[in-house]
This record gives structure tokens, sequence and C-alpha cells, in this order.
């Protein structure tokens, strides 16, 4: 109950299109679902994040859709760019005793040709 | 300010080996957390520490791992007698409060046991 499912594991888009990573979750105790985004070497840099009371936010190119009933939320790149090729990780957490605990999901790695 | 800062990046270990893994957090952040990396897989949590408590060790093997963030000087993640299923890539987290979701992470460690 504590997993975050996340689709593709692989991703190769055009330069100018658009970039679909979704995820799932079972627990409805998550509150708050962030985006991570990693390049080779590099440490995960928190991209964006949601919270259940909204169906959408949206941060430059990127905009996540989030599905309360359906337990779904996702990751849109708009207008995908090379630069944008890195290893993308969706996650959730929620208020457990004294801190939120963070649940990963297995990542989907994104290569963007020109 | 600088960022978090883990070291050493690279580390090997041949097996039965000790591997010291530290992680100094960005100024004013007196929250660490530490993740598993494996290839093809998400962050996986282990500890959660403050200065000098150890919060949450849920993730964490319970024989041969240790964590500590003592009150002067960096957090360290101990990993005794390593055995080729340890080698990973080791990340650190700070953040100032208990939100674990708003950290930033370090470059991580990158161990292989030989």
């Amino acid at each position: 109950q504590q997993q975050v499912k996340q689709s593709p594991q692989s991703l190769i888009v055009q330069k100018g299109g658009i970039s679909i990573i979704n995820c799932a979750y079972e627990n409805t105790a998550f509150d708050y679902f962030p985006w991570y985004q990693q390049f080779p070497g590099k440490g995960p840099a928190l991209l964006i994040a949601i919270r259940p009371d909204v169906s959408e936010k949206k941060e430059g190119r990127f905009t996540i859709s989030f599905n309360k009933s359906a337990k779904q939320f996702s990751l849109h790149i708009m207008d995908s760019q090379p630069g944008d090729s890195a290893t993308y990780f969706c996650a959730a957490s929620s208020k457990d005793t004294s801190y939120d605990k963070v649940i990963f999901g297995p990542g989907t790695s994104l290569s963007v040709i020109p | 300010n600088a960022g978090v800062m883990q070291n050493p990046r690279h580390l090997v270990r041949r097996r039965g080996q000790e591997a010291r893994l530290r992680c100094s957090p960005m100024k004013g952040h007196s929250h660490v957390y530490w993740y598993r990396q494996l290839p093809e897989e998400g962050l996986k949590f282990m500890v959660y520490l403050q200065k000098e408590n150890i919060i949450d060790e849920s993730g964490m093997p319970k024989e041969r791992f240790s964590a500590e963030f003592p009150k002067e000087g960096p957090s360290i993640l101990r990993i005794q007698q390593v055995v080729r299923g340890d080698s990973a890539a080791y990340f650190c987290a700070s953040s100032p409060r208990g939100q674990a979701a708003e950290a930033f992470f370090g470059q991580g460690t990158r161990l292989t046991v030989v």
C-alpha cells in the first residue's frame, strides 16, 4: 500500500513533442505528490509538486495532472527539449507521526532527440 | 550557500571491508535523510536523523548498517563488512524542518564492492 507505481520505464520523444509520465498510488493518506528530476551523476532535484485539493498545476513547460478518484497523477512536459533528458521520479508523501515520509516511484528515463 | 555535500563521490571497497559515507547538510538544515538507489530503481528510504537523534530507521537493514548525525560534523552512514549487494548509489538530503519532500539532495556516493 506504500508503493508508488510509475510508467513508462523509458521514453523517447522528439524535440518539441509532449512527454507524458504516469503514476499511481494506493494509500489514500498520501497528501503531497512531488516530481523529481535527476541528471546522470547528480542527485534528484524537486521539479514540481501538487496537493490533492487541485486537479492541475503548471509551472512553465511542466504540468502535473491529478485524478484523486482514480489515485493517479501524471507529468506532462510540453515542447520537450534535449536538455530535459533525465530520469524523472514521481513520489508521494503523507504526514506520518512527526514528519512526511517520501515514497518514490521507480523512475522514467526520458530521452529527447533533436 | 553551499549545497548538500557528500563525500567521497566514488568509493570502492573489497568484500568484508567497511564503508563510511559522509554527508554535510546545507547550512541551517538540521534534518538529514539517507536513501539508496539501485539501477533501474527509485530511491529507497533508509534513515532519517536530526542532530544527535535517529528519528526513523525503518528502511535500514538491521545488521551491518548504522547512521549518526553528531552535534558537530557531518552525518555518517556506515556499512560494515560490505557485500556485493551493497553496491549502489547512496544519497543524502537535508531540510530545515521535518519535510522530507522538500529536502535538497547531495550528488551521492557511488559505492562499488569488488
